[in-house]
């Protein structure tokens, strides 16, 4: 099965701006979580969805938003974007079902100017 | 709320040793699960191994393995024969069972393995 794929994985934007990473599940996964990992503060959960409804979120302000498709395809979007946006952002997919091991997508890489 | 502490930011050892990495977490649920990744210089988040807290069995899988202490709250990770490839990140990632699939992780330990 072709792994987590996960679209651009470079983007560079500036401040004030707004964008939107891309996240495709391994086929046959039906839930997509969402990471934004940095030096400063490691890994942190941003939402899970599952069947295109958001099962869980994080702590992250409203600035921060996904969805879900109903080919499990995922897509998070931050506007408004803050140098502190600056990060890796991992999508990881799923089952679903309770505590099934999260794959891991390559990463986007942002960078706000 | 879940916490999970690596208390080693870096480690080296030769090629061939054998590795030990620790990680505490803290919890106050009694059915979850234990993960730890690997992510090597190129960010691909790898799985390494999983536990399930219900099994005393500690897990395997080839070159490594887990020291799984329910009581005192620690999941060890044991690397044997080191090779170059495991040049990494290493994460210790605790999830709960409640279907939602929210991992927390710890703040990663560097390990370099030595030609």
């Amino acid at each position: 099965k072709a792994g987590v794929t996960q679209t651009p994985r470079y983007l560079i934007k500036t401040r004030g701006q707004q964008v939107t990473l891309s996240c495709s599940p391994i086929s046959g996964h039906r839930s997509v979580s969402w990471y934004q990992q940095t030096p400063g503060q490691g890994l942190q959960f941003l939402f899970e969805y599952f069947s295109e409804t958001q099962r869980n979120k994080g702590n992250f302000p409203g600035r921060f938003s996904g969805r879900q498709f109903s080919n499990s395809r995922s897509e998070m979007n931050v506007s408004t974007l803050e140098l502190g946006d600056s990060a890796l952002y991992l999508c990881a997919s799923s089952s679903g079902q309770n505590t099934d091991t999260q794959y891991f997508g390559p990463g986007t890489r942002l960078t706000v100017l | 709320a879940q916490t999970v502490t690596q208390s080693q930011p870096e480690m080296s050892v030769q090629e061939a040793e054998t590795v030990t990495l620790s990680c505490t977490y803290d919890t106050s649920e009694n059915n979850y699960y234990l993960f730890w990744y690997k992510q090597p210089p190129s960010r691909q988040m790898i799985l390494v191994i999983r536990q399930e807290a219900y099994k005393q069995q500690n897990a395997t899988e080839n070159r490594f393995s887990v020291n799984f202490q329910k009581a005192a709250k620690s999941f060890s990770l044991k690397i044997s024969d080191s090779q170059l490839g495991d040049t990494a990140m290493y994460f210790c990632a605790f999830m709960f069972n409640q279907g939602a699939q929210k991992l927390v992780f710890g703040q990663g330990t560097r390990l370099t393995i030595n030609p």
